[in-house]
């Protein structure tokens, strides 16, 4: 399977943890991205990377979120501290720039994170 | 934002073709409309997406009005594994690479 691949696919902390989650996007797709999803609702934009700089960052990512994509490959999203409220799924995406094709972006399967 | 606008929810028969309505009168002209679909417990999928004229392939059609202030996703004969949340998305108006998602429309497919 060459999709977006995220692990872990299911987390559970105690309040006050760190953890960790990894993306591995599709080959070759040089823009990388973070939501974050709740129950019933639509997936929120956390940050997105184009090879290895970030280029942007929601409000939403408060200073105990940060995210890394070291080498413009695989790309790391910490949060430290966890609160109950983190309880969410956390998407990764990939796309291709630099060509006509409207920039899709494909999203892998999700990391649920349940913070007890 | 970029916004969109979608019903929060629609029924299909199985069997019958499905217009899904999306409004985005806020698009920029250099802006593709994507469609996603979500199913429970998974990421979203990509559907199609278009510019200006319509597309179709083997997922599903996409309607472009022509002043592109709205689009219609079209499933031709619904099924049961059609039954998902449907989103349609664009990206940020300041130009980055940052797409919003809306509620969406909650597709239920009656057997």
């Amino acid at each position: 399977d060459t999709g977006v691949s995220q692990n872990p696919r299911h987390k559970i902390t105690k309040r006050g943890q760190n953890v960790t989650f990894r993306c591995d996007p599709i080959s070759e797709h040089n823009r990388l991205y973070w939501y974050r999803q709740t129950l019933g609702q639509g997936p929120e934009f956390l940050t997105y990377f184009q090879n290895e700089a970030q280029l942007e960052k929601s409000r939403l990512l408060s200073d105990r979120f940060s995210a890394e994509r070291p080498k413009g490959s695989f790309s790391t999203l910490e949060i430290q501290r966890t609160e109950q409220g983190d309880s969410a799924m956390y998407l990764c995406a990939s796309s291709f720039g630099g060509s006509e094709s409207g920039n899709t972006i494909y999203f892998g399967e999700g990391s649920w994170l349940t913070v007890v | 934002d970029a916004k969109t606008t979608q019903p929060n929810s629609m029924e299909s028969n199985e069997e019958e073709p499905v217009h899904l309505p999306c409004n985005h009168s806020t698009i920029s002209g250099t802006d593709y409309i994507h469609w996603y679909r979500q199913l429970p417990s998974q990421g979203p999928e990509y559907v199609i997406h278009g510019l200006t004229s319509n597309v179709n392939n083997r997922m599903a059609s996409l309607a472009i009005a022509e002043d592109r202030k709205s689009s219609t996703l079209i499933l031709h004969r619904a099924t049961l594994r059609d039954a998902a949340v449907y989103y349609c998305i664009l990206r940020d108006a300041s130009g980055t690479y940052k797409y919003i998602f809306g509620t969406g429309t909650r597709l239920k497919v009656l057997a």
